[in-house]
């Protein structure tokens, strides 16, 4: 079963806007991380923070974590058309060490 | 370094078939985790081998299985297909075991008729 749900299923947006995605997951995590799906392909790891962590920062990418409301919200800033993905969050519950994907956040950028 | 590969890419299979899937993770990671994708379910963790050993395993019936070689290659297979496998299959390798990112291969899209 999945733990995360992902707000908004889906997004669309202009190039050049920022883009925010939030996560909300139930259990106690050791860190949270965030992938990118293009269509029918693998996924590609973008950013990890860790439970101690509130926010990470990595080119465009922003990721904070509330972990007193068991939440995180990506944010891509001045986007671009090739960021068009699906994006998902993962936890990495503590004790299970294993990933439990999100539903994901469809992200289409507008030329 | 070369990434995660996976084969076949494309499959089809029919009812009641069994399948085999490959793996082949990034030179130096010694986990490597599966994963079924489809629209209904979204991803859902399969089992993840360290050191050839199953060390977690997610909610899929005993039909699927796999296996770690010492190389850390790794093989997924499911017995007597039903049409509900139809799904994408990724595998992820990641350098340690749990909490480590993971890097995903293209994926291996079965379908089943």
């Amino acid at each position: 079963s999945q733990q995360g749900e992902e707000d908004p299923q889906a997004l669309s947006i202009q190039e050049g806007e920022n883009a925010t995605m939030n996560c909300s997951y139930k259990t106690s995590i050791n860190n949270l991380q965030w992938y990118r799906q293009n269509s029918g392909r693998g996924l590609v790891h973008l950013i990890l923070i860790r439970s101690n962590e509130r926010e990470k920062h990595s080119g465009r990418l922003r990721v904070t974590l509330d972990t007193s409301k068991k939440s995180s919200s990506l944010l891509i800033t001045a986007s671009r058309a090739a960021d068009t993905a699906s994006y998902f969050c993962a936890t990495a519950d503590t004790g299970r060490r294993a990933l439990t994907f999100g539903s994901g956040t469809r992200l289409q950028v507008q030329p | 370094k070369a990434g995660v590969t996976q084969t076949p890419r494309y499959l089809i299979k029919t009812r009641g078939q069994q399948v085999t899937l490959s793996c082949s993770p990034i030179s130096g990671h010694r986990s490597v985790s599966w994963y079924q994708q489809t629209p209904g379910q979204g991803l859902q963790f399969l089992f993840e081998y360290f050191s050839e050993t199953q060390r977690n395993k997610g909610n899929f019936p005993g039909r699927f299985s796999g296996r770690q070689f010492s190389n850390s290659r790794s093989e997924m297979n499911v017995s007597t297909l039903e049409l509900g496998d139809s799904a994408l299959y990724l595998c992820a390798s990641s350098l340690d075991q749990g909490y480590y990112e993971q890097y995903f291969g293209p994926g291996t899209r079965l379908t089943v008729t």
